[in-house]
Formats: structure tokens, C-alpha cells, sequence
């Protein structure tokens, strides 16, 4: 059975910073990209970026770029998203979701990662 | 940047009712084009991939199609476990890009 298990909610200040993660089983990690999706409250989904575990190449959205790193490790079957520094505004539920590389088959999702930035 | 335009932002259907979703791409997506449900608390999950195609174990009341670069989803009759938000996704090019949502309520 595939599964994807992200780390548990997280309470940080504005100017911290957070690395969550999300455990692949079930499949071969380096057959599928991973990409995250965030859903601010009572707003819409957005794309982050993605993540080919085989040798870790990304690319990120426009609006996301140099403001979160995802990198992963497949001796664990891991992938993760990081911020150097965390805003208010990066309040948000984080799911990965893993995808075939050449398509956008979001298929199968982590639970999510609440992520509360608040002074 | 491709942009996904979705309409309408809610809508409110009695139950059995036939209810209408359009996403709309500002270029040529071909097919590459998904529909989510996403319900409070919980990850999205995939309804219709590549505009027309049912993802497995999906009800046969949801359905997609593609005329040119607009996009409809349909539920042929509305239930009360329908009650969630509705996403299109686009997948064209090497930055995925989702529509604003529709929220769908039970009149």
C-alpha cells in the first residue's frame, strides 16, 4: 500500500526556521516525484515545487522560489520542505503528494502539516 | 505562466441536482488537466485525470470533458457527500498551476 507520512503540526515565530517531512513506503522512492501543495485557511491549493528523489533535481513555483528549499533523501525514502526563515503569512496546511515524472497524476497525498507561524 | 481561470467560486444545488464547474487555461494545456475534492482536514483527492479520464473508485456520477482550452466538470446528480470544494489542476508545463476553487453546498 502506498503511503506518504508527513511530520506533525508545528507552532513557530515569525524569523524561525522548519524543516518538515514526509516518509514514502509502499513503492520504489525513486520512481516518483514528490511535490508539495499548500492550502492556506479558507483559501485554494498551491503548488510549490517538486522533487525527483533519484537525484534530487527541483524546480519551484515563480511565486515560491528562493523562499523554500525541498531536497530529499532516498537512503530514508524522505522528501522535505525547509524555510530559513518563516512569515505570518507561510501559515498553512503543507501536503506532498507523489506523481510520475512527466505528469501532473497527483494520486497519492500525504495527511498534511499544519504549520502555524504566529508571534 | 499558464493561469487557470475556475468558475463559479460556490454554488449552492439541491440535492439530484446537475452541477457545472468550469476551469478555463490561458494557453493550449492539451488534456493535461486534473479535478480534486478537497473536504475540510483532509488531502485532495483526484476525481478526473488528463480532462476526461475517472479516477479509480470514483463515483460514475462525476465526469469531465475539454473543448479547446475550456474545461467542465460535471456531477450528474448531486449527493450530500458531494459537500466539498473542487479544484482543476493543470499540468502543462514544468510549473503546476490549480484553479481558485469552487465550493459546492447542498440548497
Amino acid at each position: 500500500e502506498v503511503q506518504l507520512v508527513q511530520s506533525g503540526a508545528e507552532v513557530k515565530k515569525p524569523g524561525e526556521s522548519l524543516r518538515i517531512s514526509c516518509k514514502a513506503s509502499g513503492y520504489t522512492f525513486t520512481s516518483y516525484w514528490i511535490s508539495w501543495v499548500r492550502q492556506v485557511p479558507g483559501k485554494g491549493l498551491e503548488w510549490l515545487g517538486r522533487i525527483d528523489p533519484t537525484d534530487s533535481y527541483t524546480n519551484y513555483s515563480p511565486s515560491f522560489q528562493g523562499h523554500v528549499a525541498i531536497s530529499a533523501d532516498k537512503s530514508i525514502n524522505t522528501a522535505y520542505l525547509q524555510w530559513s526563515s518563516l512569515k505570518a503569512s507561510d501559515t498553512a496546511m503543507y501536503f506532498c503528494a507523489r506523481h510520475p515524472a512527466m505528469s501532473g497524476w497527483l494520486f497519492y497525498w500525504g495527511q498534511g502539516t499544519l504549520i502555524t507561524v504566529s508571534s | 505562466d499558464i493561469q487557470m481561470t475556475q468558475s463559479p467560486s460556490s454554488l449552492s444545488a439541491s440535492v439530484g441536482d446537475r452541477v457545472t464547474i468550469t476551469c478555463q487555461a490561458n494557453q493550449d494545456i492539451s488534456n493535461f488537466l486534473n479535478w480534486y475534492q478537497v473536504k475540510p482536514g483532509k488531502a485532495p483527492k483526484v476525481l478526473i485525470y488528463d480532462a476526461s479520464n475517472l479516477a479509480s473508485g470514483v463515483p460514475s456520477r462525476f465526469s469531465g470533458s475539454r473543448s479547446g482550452t475550456d474545461f467542465t466538470f460535471t456531477i450528474s446528480s448531486l449527493q450530500p457527500e458531494d459537500v466539498a470544494t473542487y479544484f482543476c489542476q493543470q499540468y502543462d508545463n514544468r510549473v503546476f498551476t490549480f484553479g481558485q476553487g469552487t465550493k459546492v453546498e447542498i440548497k
